[in-house]
């Protein structure tokens, strides 16, 4: 399996929105509705933020949201917050998991 | 409260052997899987392979198969990620994270603080 293909930075000013794609094949993000985000802040573990393409955990503000269409999944985050600067890593499950390449979203 | 507890940075020598641990507490170690994860420096997310604790059956990344043997014991709530003869490529951060033992959830929901792994000559 290759590597899901995400866009390597995004940026966007307090209070705006950003969206991150992430692009697969028809064998992991659009075969199986088992895609899951994670933010990582520099030198942290990895954080679950979305799951099953569109759920939140306990926990996550409901500025962050997923959605997928197609081979294509998305991840946007609404209001954006200084604190929301980090890595953004999508992941796919298609009888074994694949993750993206990354994000780093840079908040202006 | 859910803790996934790693064991500490580890330096070791191209050719020698490590065996790195992960320590699950606040939760039934038998009511999930233990994946484990690698990220290189300044790289991404790559996925190495998984284990159930409750009668080991284990997957791992056609990538890492054969590079990398994964084990677990349940008497101690540990998941173990080891390697016979680490190479200098070797050198990454290690993530162990847990994924419910149940169709359907496919998502890593806790993970552990990392293990950095350190092989130089």
């Amino acid at each position: 399996q290759s590597a899901l293909t995400q866009p390597r930075s995004v940026s966007g000013s307090p209070g705006q929105s950003v969206t991150i794609s992430c692009t697969g094949t028809s064998s992991d993000v659009g075969g199986y509705n088992y895609v899951s985000w994670y933010q990582q802040h520099p030198g942290k573990a990895p954080k679950l933020m979305i799951y099953d393409v569109s759920k939140r955990p306990s926990g996550v503000p409901d500025r962050f949201s997923g959605s997928k269409s197609g081979n294509t999944a998305s991840l946007t985050i609404s209001g954006l917050q200084a604190e929301d600067e980090a890595d953004y890593y999508c992941c796919s499950y298609a009888g074994s998991w694949v993750f993206g390449g990354g994000t780093k979203l840079t908040v202006l | 409260e859910v803790q996934l507890v790693q064991s500490g940075a580890e330096v070791k020598k191209p050719g020698e052997s490590l065996k790195i641990s992960c320590k699950g507490s606040g939760y039934s170690f038998t009511s999930y899987w233990i994946g484990w994860v690698r990220q290189m420096p300044g790289k991404g997310l790559e996925w190495m392979g998984i284990i159930y604790p409750g009668d080991s059956d284990t997957r791992y990344s056609p990538s890492f198969q054969g590079q990398v043997t994964i084990s677990a014991d349940k008497s101690i709530s540990t998941a173990y990620l080891q390697w016979s003869s680490l190479k200098a490529s070797d050198t990454a951060m290690y993530y162990c994270a847990r994924r419910l033992y149940s169709s359907g959830w496919y998502f890593f929901d806790y993970w552990g603080q990392g293990t950095l792994v350190t092989v130089s000559s």
